[in-house]
């Protein structure tokens, strides 16, 4: 069955570090696989997607995530981190169907 | 600007009541999602709807209920059946592909408390 795993519930970085969120994937065919963020009590936001073609893409906020078929991950990665993006990180595969599965989501602190 | 609206942004049940959530989209999408996010849970896909006048039932749909009576519109309504109903409900849509990889577009959500 198709499937998303987070394996990080909670990560904290320090403002300015460098962050990996790491997200699998369990699909069949071809994935198309997206990252979306959400603020607390707001809906989600879509940072990047990945189709086909080269396997980093870059996204929206600075944010950018490497498709690696070998692995069956997706990671989003962000070089410098603000106060800003502390949030919740969903990974997400598209499925047959027009269909949407969502991993259960990283929570991101940001230590001053 | 495109985009979709959720109604209200904060509800409250009492015992035995039905309550609906409302959910307006003016991108054009046929293609409408209603989800649950609870703590720690990620989304559940509770019910789903490709064209008006049809709609799919998702992973938790007992004890909800939906209509889909224009392409704009996917009312949720949460019944009395559904016992454990606080959650913060998020609305989606999406523009049909034969691939599957269009991105779906949310809503900023309805938190439904018990009172």
């Amino acid at each position: 069955a198709q499937s998303v795993t987070q394996p990080d519930i909670h990560i904290t970085v320090s403002e300015g570090a460098s962050l990996e969120l790491r997200c699998n994937y369990s699909y069949g065919a071809t994935p198309y696989l997206f990252w979306y963020v959400q603020s607390p009590g707001q809906g989600l936001q879509l940072l990047l997607k990945y189709f086909s073609g080269d396997t980093l893409v870059q996204g929206i906020k600075g944010f950018e995530a490497e498709f690696k078929r070998s692995q069956s991950s997706f990671n989003l990665r962000k070089p410098s981190v603000h106060w800003s993006d502390a949030a919740e990180y969903f990974c997400a595969v598209g499925v047959y169907n027009n269909d949407m599965r969502f991993g259960a989501g990283t929570r991101l602190t940001v230590k001053p | 600007d495109g985009g979709i609206t959720q109604s209200p942004k904060y509800l409250f049940r009492k015992e035995g009541q039905n309550v609906t959530l409302s959910c307006e989209q003016n991108l054009n999408h046929d293609a409408m999602y209603w989800y649950r996010q609870d703590p720690g849970q990620g989304l559940r896909l509770i019910y789903y709807s490709q064209i008006v006048n049809d709609f799919q039932k998702g992973d938790i749909a007992e004890g909800y209920s939906v209509s889909r009576e224009k392409k704009e519109s996917f009312p949720l309504t949460v019944t009395s059946a559904q016992k454990n109903p606080t959650a913060f409900y998020l609305c989606a849509s999406m523009a049909q592909s034969a691939h599957s990889n269009q991105p779906q577009h949310f809503g900023d959500g309805t938190r439904l408390s018990i009172l």
